[in-house]
């Protein structure tokens, strides 16, 4: 069985401040592990995910996520936030390395940065 | 690229109508195509795969005969809620596979009054 949780419905962060987003995962096998991000009346868009490696992974605006096996997590993170970063977080695993196939999703965070 | 619309964006209905959401990739085919149902504060669930000229495989605990899929072209996959009741009430989304990713819709958020 695959799940994740996002234990934060809401994270609220000031511009400029480095921002967590937080994910933990369940898998019975390899983690293959995404974040998707939601903005207003927008899909689903890829950030980026961790299949294997460096634990430390960059994505797309800035966003990087840290791969922890230790404590199962998979937390979002960037370094200065934004007010173009507030949107809706998904953190997701797969069975299939390109999350081509079936996603299990969290229950999403929403970010909000207060400028 | 890889642009997926939904259409509605909103619907709302009476207990007992069926709706019928539209799921279209707008410059690219996809043979594949997922939908998926978030209920409040809960997460984002695979409900069936959309398969272009066959019957779409469901998960576990959904109904075929009131999620009706149809995806009768490469670009269109079609979800028609029947005889739809307040507890189907949610937001549904679908996704497109293409060059092995998925992209997403903006969803579509259904109320059953």
């Amino acid at each position: 069985a695959q799940s994740v949780a996002q234990p934060e419905d809401q994270v609220n962060v000031a511009e400029g401040n480095p921002l967590t987003v937080k994910c933990t995962y369940s898998v019975s096998g390899n983690p293959y592990l995404f974040w998707y991000v939601q903005y207003p009346n927008r899909g689903l868009q890829f950030l980026l995910k961790y299949i294997t490696g460096d634990n430390l992974v960059k994505g797309s605006y800035g966003f990087e996520a840290e791969f922890n096996k230790s404590q199962t997590s998979f937390h979002l993170k960037k370094p200065s936030a934004l007010v173009s970063d507030s949107a809706l977080y998904f953190c997701a695993v797969s069975a299939d390395q390109t999350g081509a196939n079936n996603l299990f999703f969290g229950t999403g965070t929403r970010l909000t940065v207060i400028p | 690229g890889a642009v997926v619309s939904q259409h509605p964006s909103r619907v709302i209905c009476k207990s007992g109508t069926s709706v019928k959401i539209e799921c279209r990739s707008l410059d690219f085919q996809a043979t594949t195509m997922f939908w998926y149902r978030q209920f409040p504060k809960q997460s984002l669930m695979l409900m069936a795969t959309s398969n272009e000229g066959s019957k779409a495989t469901y998960e576990q605990g959904v109904e075929k005969d009131k999620f009706l899929i149809n995806h009768a072209s490469l670009t269109l996959s079609t979800l028609t809620v029947t005889s739809a009741h307040p507890e189907d009430s949610s937001f549904y989304i679908c996704s497109a596979r293409w060059a092995g990713e998925q992209f997403f819709g903006p969803g579509t958020r259904l109320t059953v009054l």
